[in-house]
């Protein structure tokens, strides 16, 4: 099954300073690449995402690219403030657009935005 | 627009007890997933349900663990005879039927077993 690797476990910057999470999936199948922030003891909340046929996709201040032929996608966060401080898990998954998946997550990031 | 709904926020349970978590999806989506996240890990799928029917159960534990999504109500998500290992957060997510892919997640029930 597919398996996605989440790098690194911790990240400090300070308040200004962009931020970059990255992930590798195993499953060259997978199409469809979420980010999810979760905060202290709240459910994860979907930031943005991106589909195989996108190379690179920027919402504000965050913006996420994927290499397919590597295998590997990335959460930038440029400008960061305290309130981006949470848990950040990358996801893959499997099937047709638009359709019905399980996701695969990474095993989180903890970023630290420090004033 | 209320988001996914979940219920117990927390619950503690012991060892041999059955724990039961509800999750009502936002108004308008009829799929429900359920995941669960142990401590300092990502979360882990469990199981997807149309209403009236389970579609992929392949995350679930063979023995103790159960779900539904009955035509009316919210998901239950059973787990009986709980143990210690059981202990962790227990997330549901809903999708509309325009975005199938697109996952939006309760606050979660956070499961303790003494």
């Amino acid at each position: 099954g597919e398996n996605v690797e989440q790098h690194p476990s911790t990240l400090s910057v300070q308040e200004g300073d962009s931020a970059v999470i990255k992930c590798t999936y195993s499953d060259s199948a997978s199409n469809y690449f979420p980010w999810y922030k979760q905060e202290l003891g709240k459910g994860p909340q979907l930031i943005i995402d991106i589909r195989s046929n996108v190379g690179e996709k920027k919402d504000q201040r965050i913006a996420v690219t994927l290499n397919k032929t590597a295998k590997h996608f990335s959460l930038h966060i440029t400008e960061t403030q305290p309130e981006d401080s949470a848990v950040y898990f990358c996801a893959a998954s499997i099937g047709s657009s638009g359709s019905a998946r399980q996701l695969t997550f990474g095993s989180g990031t903890q970023l630290t935005v420090l004033p | 627009n209320a988001g996914v709904m979940q219920n117990p926020r927390h619950l503690v349970r012991r060892r041999g007890q059955e724990a039961r978590l509800r999750c009502s999806p936002m108004k308008g989506h009829s799929h429900v997933y359920w995941y669960r996240q142990l401590p300092e890990e990502g979360l882990k799928f469990m199981v997807y349900l149309q209403k009236e029917n389970i579609i992929d159960e392949s995350g679930m534990p063979k023995e103790r663990f159960s779900a539904e999504f009955p035509k009316e109500g919210p998901s239950i998500l059973r787990i009986q005879q709980v143990v210690r290992g059981d202990s962790a957060a227990y997330f549901c997510a809903s999708s509309p039927i325009q975005g199938l892919d697109i996952q939006y997640f309760g606050a979660g029930t956070r499961l303790s077993v003494l």
